[in-house]
């Protein structure tokens, strides 16, 4: 079976301070990820999804995230924040192959300006 | 091409009232998923769909039912409202990419039982 735990319910940052959200993923098998975002009072969009082609992942938005396997982790960031950026995180798996997804708790990032 | 699309965008049940949400996605998806988002909880898979005539239950699937009919339309029943669905609910539809289910989400309904 597949869960996610994303370490942190809330991150605050400052207007181009680098962002980081954590996401730890426990699978057994190779797993798939994917980060999605949710601005307010809106549907659910895709930031980036990761392959086993490559460990680093590039998303929209400046956003990218590392797979490392030997910690589990599918840690979320991006280099300098903006405003725009405030919004609910949520880091995602699924079993390879799978088409049932598994989703964390989420993540709000708050941006200060 | 309008993605998928949800409806009603809100609505207000009383607890007993009964109701359909309708999903429905153009991009000829097989795959159709139902679920519900409350706070510091993520989303919760209430039923799926692997195509036209089938469903399975997902992890929150007591009080709901659902169809899929038609290849692009997922319905979502509740029979007798309960102030526990009050909930934001979501439809995703995905298909297979590279070894995975990339999922694609409806701009979600807003209901609350009284």
């Amino acid at each position: 079976a597949q869960s996610v735990t994303q370490l942190d319910s809330h991150v605050s940052v400052s207007e181009g301070t680098p962002v980081l959200l954590r996401c730890n993923y426990s699978s057994s098998y190779s797993p798939s990820l994917f980060w999605y975002v949710q601005h307010p009072n809106k549907g659910l969009q895709l930031l980036l999804k990761y392959t086993s082609a490559a460990t680093l992942v590039k998303g929209i938005n400046g956003f990218e995230a590392e797979f490392k396997k030997s910690e589990t982790s599918f840690h979320l960031t991006k280099p300098s924040a903006h405003m725009s950026d405030a919004a609910e995180y949520f880091c995602v798996v699924s079993a390879p192959g799978g088409a049932k997804l598994v989703f964390g708790a989420g993540t709000i990032l708050r941006v200060k300006s | 091409n309008a993605g998928v699309t949800q409806t009603p965008k809100f609505r207000v049940l009383k607890t007993g009232q009964s109701m359909t949400l309708l999903c429905a996605q153009d991009m000829n998806h097989e795959y159709m998923y139902w679920y519900r988002q409350d706070p510091g909880m993520g989303l919760r898979l209430i039923h799926y769909s692997v195509g036209e005539g089938t469903t399975a239950k997902g992890e929150v699937p007591d009080g709901y039912n659902v169809s899929r009919l038609k290849k692009q339309n997922f319905l979502l029943g509740l029979e007798s409202a309960a102030p526990s669905q009050t909930s934001v609910y979501f439809c995703a539809s995905s298909t297979l990419w590279r070894g995975g289910y990339e999922q694609y989400f409806g701009p979600g309904t807003r209901l609350t039982v009284t």
